[in-house]
């Protein structure tokens, strides 16, 4: 399957702080970037999609402003979380996408802690 | 818009022994796409099995098959021969057809524990 990675794996913060992700996919060419985040025990729920070049469509509730995306590549998308409380806390995971598969891989998670 | 339901939180099996994991879900698109994942205490998501809504076949991939019921709307995951190793959280998911740029709607998951 497709190699997907995130870094980092692991971050812990202060509240106020900003905290960058970076996604790559390294042997697939990523035409949209799917951005979850799920907090402790519950599902995966979509934050954002962004088509590269393009700016990203944020899910009703998700703070556009609060979470940048930036998806200037084929391979690599970024969400920095800017001004981070607490209840951000969470753990993010990317998606790749792409016309040409069916198949959907999922980068290895991000888990975010801000004190 | 598309619905993912899985109704059972947690299901224990013992080993050796196979496993239904319930999923039902509801969708206006004519194509589409079903999943399911398996995701261990590490967090990253493993997938485990596709199954197109025009196959005529279940899916299979080793131990791990979907009894694709289109007409009940459900598409349960069927572990055979359940290893300590498959204690994880499974989640069903969906997707519109036309290719991995379009969005996976998730179900709540249910939390398997196998049991020696």
């Amino acid at each position: 399957g497709a190699v997907v990675s995130q870094h980092p794996s692991r971050v812990i913060c202060k509240s106020g702080t900003s905290v960058k992700i970076e996604c790559r996919s390294l042997d697939f060419q990523a035409t949209t970037m799917f951005w979850y985040r799920q907090f402790p025990k519950q599902s995966l729920m979509l934050m954002a999609t962004s088509n590269e070049g393009s700016k990203a469509t944020y899910e009703q509730g998700v703070e556009k402003d609060k979470f940048l995306i930036n998806h200037a590549s084929l391979t690599l998308s970024t969400l920095t979380v800017t001004s981070a409380h607490p209840e951000d806390s969470s753990f993010y995971i990317c998606s790749p996408g792409t016309l040409n598969s069916y198949e959907q891989y999922f980068g290895p998670g991000t888990r975010l802690t801000v004190t | 818009a598309q619905k993912i339901t899985q109704t059972q939180p947690g299901m224990f099996v013992q080993e050796k022994e196979a496993v239904t994991l319930d999923c039902t879900y509801d969708t206006s698109d004519p194509s589409y796409g079903l999943f399911w994942y398996k995701q261990p205490s590490s967090g990253e998501m493993i997938f485990l099995i596709y199954q197109g809504s025009y196959d005529q076949q279940n899916a299979t991939e080793g131990r791990y098959s979907l009894n694709f019921q289109k007409a009940r709307k459900s598409a349960n995951l069927v572990i055979s021969a359940s290893q300590l190793g498959d204690s994880a959280m499974y989640f069903c998911a969906m997707r519109r057809s036309g290719g991995s740029n379009y969005k996976l709607t998730f179900g709540k998951g249910t939390l398997l524990t196998v049991n020696p």
